[in-house]
């Protein structure tokens, strides 16, 4: 079975640029996570879908960051415009029930 | 806010010993609790999910206890091998959020010794 696959898995952008991330879930899986993960802490999650819904965005900055899952499978994250504090590592996460299955994540740095 | 706190951020052992790693929550009483690991560079892995009417759960030579009286896990690692040096993360289910949602700790790092 094909894991979470997510692209690209390094990105260096500038303050103020944009950019977006993309997740193709496991197949089948109904509910996907975005997680920002900054160094040396846990996951903090950002959004939640369930098929194209979002169930839980309390903690995406919205003034910048946005995600859309269109279909119910693909999703992206999108952040624009960057700032310094957006360096961390974004994770996408998929689940049929309460476990949670995650890609490689895509590690952004903003200069 | 609930707040969760792993017992170390660094954890040195030697090889076949038993690991022991500590979360410790401080408000509410989660439904269930969840136990990752994470290698350098790679997304986290799901090891184990403990429910809160369940005082242990084992998994080879994993195992975790959930103590509501305590609000803490303890995560165990039996005759530990080298290939176990990672980070574990505990997860505690968003009391008041959607089906999966979920808190994570800051994770505590394992090294094991040959």
């Amino acid at each position: 079975e094909a894991g979470v696959a997510q692209s690209p898995r390094y990105k260096i952008i500038e303050k103020r640029q944009s950019v977006a991330f993309w997740c193709n879930p496991i197949s089948g899986h109904a509910t996907l996570y975005w997680y920002q993960q900054i160094l040396g802490q846990g996951p903090k999650l950002l959004i939640q879908f369930q098929n194209n819904g979002v169930v839980d965005d309390s903690q995406l900055p919205k003034d910048r960051f946005s995600a859309e899952r269109l279909k119910g499978v693909d999703s992206t994250l999108k952040i624009q415009p960057a700032k310094l504090e957006d360096s961390a590592v974004y994770l996408c996460a998929s689940s049929l029930d309460l476990e949670q299955y995650f890609g490689p994540g895509t590690r952004l740095t903003v200069t | 806010s609930q707040k969760i706190e792993q017992n170390s951020e660094a954890l040195n052992i030697q090889e076949g010993k038993t690991a022991t790693l500590t979360c410790n929550y401080t408000n509410y009483s989660p439904a269930y609790l969840q136990w990752y690991r994470q290698d350098p560079g790679r997304g986290p892995v799901f090891l184990l999910l403990i429910r809160e009417n369940e005082k242990e759960k084992r998994k080879e030579r994993l195992k975790v206890t959930f103590d509501t009286t305590l609000k803490q896990s303890l995560f165990h690692i039996t005759a530990s091998q080298p290939a176990d040096s990672a980070t574990y993360l505990c997860a505690l289910e968003n009391y008041g959020g959607s089906q999966g949602n979920l808190i994570f700790g800051k994770g505590t790092k394992l090294s094991v010794k040959p």
